[in-house]
């Protein structure tokens, strides 16, 4: 069974940072490409950043460039966004989700990022 | 590449035919998913490739469209399918969501 299981999140101040880390188990999580996808208390959802299987290609959404930091450990079927610079907006439940290419096929349940003073 | 979806909500019964449709502001091609939301829960696929049904989401919701105009269809509304819907492009990146549907029992 495909499972996606996100930790790390937390209340932060502005400014501050936050690691958030995302354990596979169920598949062979070197083969898949992985994203980091947020939802800000009742809002929509938005793609926040992506990385290719090998780690070779990455993308941001303009909202974080610059600031987060994908990388992936397939040694350790881990996902992880380091979140520096944090601002208020960035407050929301950060997912995980696998890609197969053009869909988002299994998500986590998703960790709480508050960033507050 | 922004997704526009109509209506932003809707009220409507079980047993009802609903519509929901995603404008893409350019051609996406085929390259659309459709996800199904209920609170406190992650998304979860139903429909990728604009019209391919997600291996167990039942046969009662449809997708169709290519381009820039694309529909979700729930033949048949079951309460279970009460929620909130998003649209996502994957033709590039930013892999955009539309700003969802919220569909609620009337």
């Amino acid at each position: 069974e495909v499972q996606l299981v996100e930790s790390g999140g937390g209340l932060v101040q502005p400014g501050g940072s936050l690691r958030l880390s995302c354990a596979a188990s169920g598949f062979t999580f070197s083969s898949y490409s992985m994203n980091w996808v947020r939802q800000a208390p009742g809002k929509g959802l938005e793609w926040v950043s992506y990385i290719s299987s090998s780690s070779s290609t990455i993308y941001y959404a303009d909202s974080v460039k610059g600031r987060f930091t994908i990388s992936r450990d397939n040694a350790k079927n881990s996902l992880y966004l380091q979140m520096n610079s944090l601002r208020d907006e960035d407050t929301a439940v950060y997912y995980c989700a696998r890609q197969v290419v053009i869909m988002f096929d299994y998500w986590g349940q998703g960790t709480l990022v508050t960033v507050s003073s | 590449i922004q997704l526009t979806q109509s209506p932003s909500s809707l009220s409507a019964s079980v047993g009802d035919r609903v519509t929901i449709t995603c404008r893409a502001s350019q051609g996406i091609s085929s390259y659309l998913a459709w996800y199904q939301q209920k609170p406190g829960k992650a998304p979860k696929l139903l429909i990728y490739a604009a019209s391919t049904l997600q291996s167990g989401v039942p046969s009662r919701f449809s997708g169709s469209g290519s381009g820039t105009d694309f529909t979700l269809t729930i033949s048949s509304l079951q309460p279970e399918d009460f929620a909130t819907y998003y649209c996502q492009q994957l033709n590039s990146y930013p892999h955009t969501f539309g700003q969802g549907t919220k569909l609620e029992i009337k």
